[in-house]
């Protein structure tokens, strides 16, 4: 049962073009949720957030959008860079047990 | 501020071995989290911990996987006897309150990549 999903395993863009990775999720109970970036051989690291009771938050080039209605939240990157390509894991936290859950990660690949 | 250590970095062990991790969170933080990642998925939450007490090891395999949060600062994850499917990463994270809202982002450490033959 997975409860937050992205269905896109792997992305590639321009440099300097949109980069937008997608989240879908099946609890409501879930009250903030949360973008991490990975690179090779390191842990997750936060990027930037959104609590459920928003609809958007940016932070620089980067921009989460959730559409409660439909479930879905997305994360862009305006504009992409290079250094931007890495795993990207959208998570979830459930306000009942605290808990986590995180997707299955999409790769971004920035071509230069 | 220092980040979250975890040791070793890399583990290589046969089947039906045992083996220990060990991490330190971040100084002050109370909330302690292990997680499984096996190649290709998300991390999946072990154990949680709040202070030294735990607060959710539902998807913890009792059978062969342990964990404690002596004092309420560093902790250790143990496999015995490991499995080949055991082989994943595991990350450890932290957080500094559960019980505080604001409190959501968690940090993690860099991983301890096993492989069990």
């Amino acid at each position: 049962d997975q409860q937050v999903k992205q269905n896109s395993p792997s992305l590639s863009v321009q440099e300097g073009r949109i980069s937008i990775l997608n989240c879908d999720y099946t609890n409501s109970m879930f009250d903030y949720f949360l973008w991490y970036k990975k690179y090779p051989a390191e842990g997750p690291t936060f990027l930037i957030s959104i609590s459920s009771i928003k609809d958007k938050n940016e932070d620089g080039r980067f921009t989460v959008f959730l559409n409660k209605s439909a479930k879905h939240l997305s994360l862009h990157i305006v504009p992409s860079q290079p250094g931007d390509s890495a795993v990207y894991f959208c998570a979830a936290r459930d306000s009942g047990t605290y808990k986590y859950i995180f997707g299955t990660g999409t790769r971004l690949k920035v071509l230069a | 501020e220092a980040g979250v250590a975890q040791s070793p970095r890399y583990k290589i062990i046969e089947k039906r071995q045992s083996v220990a991790f060990w991490c330190n969170p971040i100084s002050g933080h109370a909330t302690l989290y292990w997680y499984q990642q096996i190649l290709g998925q998300g991390p999946k939450l072990l154990i949680q911990f709040q202070n030294n007490g735990v607060v959710d090891d539902s998807q913890l395999p009792k059978d062969r996987f342990s964990a404690e949060r002596l004092k309420g600062v560093d902790s250790t994850l143990k496999i015995q006897p490991a499995k080949l499917e055991d082989s994943a990463v595991y990350l450890c994270a932290s957080s500094s309150n559960i019980a505080v809202l604001s409190s959501y982002e968690q940090y993690f450490g860099p991983g301890t990549r096993l492989t069990v033959t």
